[in-house]
């Protein structure tokens, strides 16, 4: 059974900052792994999506490392802001449905 | 491009009612997944429907079904309500089971709480 953590459960930066968020999961027969984000209340944003042939992703600030055979993957945020506030949820795809992680939540302080 | 919409966005019932929840996938997308979150957790898999046929099922009880509809939309029904059922119900579209790597787009959800 495919299981997903993620590290830290919570963080607080100050705005500028370069931050790692990181996900690992149990099972490497994956075929993706997408990162979310949520804010309160609502539904998720899909920010990234890593096929299992794939090394890494990158949209704007935001940077996706996988590593199948080692069950990481990491978020990397750059130059941070306010608005980046928010939980972030990896999700790990196995070709039906996703699995997510419990979330990382992250405050970025002005 | 219109994305996942989902109705009603809060409700709330009493335990042992049936409840429906609605979603209109987003366009082009044939393939619609249910999930539940619970309040800080992230969302477990509930069920998957693709061409009108249930896909696919995480660990609930049979008492949590569903529908799709000729235009992929989709139902989410729960009978005999819990207090455990209160969460945030996610429907999120995709573009096929076909494509293992179609991302998955959610809606804002509907927030149920059974009292």
């Amino acid at each position: 059974k495919q299981e997903v953590t993620q590290i830290p459960a919570a963080l607080s930066v100050p705005e500028g900052e370069n931050l790692v968020l990181n996900c690992s999961f149990t099972d490497s027969a994956i075929y993706n792994l997408q990162w979310f984000r949520q804010d309160p209340g609502k539904g998720l944003t899909s920010l990234l999506l890593i096929q299992s042939s794939q090394r890494e992703q990158t949209s704007g600030r935001l940077n996706a490392s996988l590593d199948k055979s080692s069950g990481r993957s990491t978020l990397y945020i750059a130059a941070s802001q306010p608005g980046d506030s928010a939980t972030y949820l990896c999700a790990v795809g196995n070709g039906q449905n996703f699995v997510f992680g419990p979330g990382t939540r992250l405050s970025v302080l002005p | 491009e219109t994305g996942v919409t989902q109705s009603p966005t809060h409700l709330i019932k009493t335990r042992g009612q049936q409840v429906t929840l609605r979603c209109s996938s987003q366009s082009g997308h044939n393939t619609v997944s249910w999930y539940q979150q619970a309040l800080g957790q992230g969302p477990q898999f509930i069920f998957q429907y693709y061409r009108e046929e249930e896909n696919g099922r995480g660990n609930f009880p049979p008492r949590f079904s569903g529908l799709q509809f000729p235009n992929y939309s989709s139902e989410l029904n729960v009978n005999a309500l819990e207090l455990d059922d209160s969460a945030l119900y996610l429907c999120a579209s995709s573009s096929g089971t076909d494509d293992h790597n179609s991302p998955l787009h959610f809606g804002n959800g509907t927030r149920l709480t059974v009292t």
